[in-house]
């Protein structure tokens, strides 16, 4: 069966530090990625997609960035953390052109920058 | 271009009583719609889809839903509420693409009140 992982749970970062957050997918091949960030009282808000090793596509422009070294791995980056960089991180998978099914989530990561 | 409106950033309602979560969308193509649930601090599940197989759709925890394109709407709902169901739940069109992307509304808080 398809599993998701996502890493860390929970980060508490200063202002200006750099930003990995991982995130796996289990038990399928060339799954389409995203990163999506929740803010309070703003809903989701997709930061990045990628459909293969290598694509990514910015949703908004931000100080974050993506990269997909691996098919089944995504991940989310920052040189330098901003206050306004703080949310609820969710990476989501979904098998490529398959409109029928849904996303697939990982369990996020809350980030705090200090 | 696909949106979702969701009227009602917060409901409440009483243990057993009938929950109403709206959703209104916009498509210029018949359109793929979800239903999601997210409890504090995790990723977000889905509880049902429709796919245009049939307008009312069932999903997990007693949870329905039903697909009115004269009124752009795909309304939650479950005739009794419990405590558990106290979370945020978010409607989603799908973009009909090769990147499957997935348009969120801002949330409905479900607030269950004994």
């Amino acid at each position: 069966s398809q599993t998701i992982h996502q890493w860390p749970a929970t980060l508490v970062q200063p202002v200006g530090s750099p930003l990995s957050l991982e995130c796996t997918v289990e038990g399928t091949s060339n799954p389409n990625l995203y990163w999506y960030r929740q803010a309070a009282g703003r809903g989701l808000q997709l930061l990045f997609y990628s459909v293969g090793i290598g694509q990514i596509s910015s949703e908004v422009p931000q100080n974050l960035s993506a990269s997909r070294p691996q098919d089944r791995q995504f991940i989310l980056s920052s040189k330098k953390l901003l206050l306004s960089d703080s949310g609820f991180y969710l990476c989501a998978w979904s098998v490529g052109g398959h409109l029928l099914q849904g996303y697939t989530f990982g369990s996020g990561t809350r980030l705090t920058v200090v | 271009a696909q949106s979702v409106t969701q009227l009602g950033s917060h409901v409440s309602v009483s243990e057993g009583a009938l929950v109403l979560l709206r959703c209104n969308y916009s498509s210029s193509v018949p359109p793929y719609l979800f239903w999601y649930v997210q409890y504090p601090n995790q990723g977000l599940q889905l509880l049902l889809k429709y796919t245009s197989a049939a307008t009312l759709v069932k999903g997990i925890n007693g949870f329905e839903a039903e697909f009115k394109k004269s009124e752009t709407s795909f309304h939650l709902t479950k005739p009794s509420a419990h405590m558990s169901d106290a979370a945020e739940y978010f409607c989603a069109v799908r973009i009909p693409s090769n990147t499957g992307k997935l348009i969120f509304g801002q949330g409905t808080t479900l607030q269950v009140k004994p």
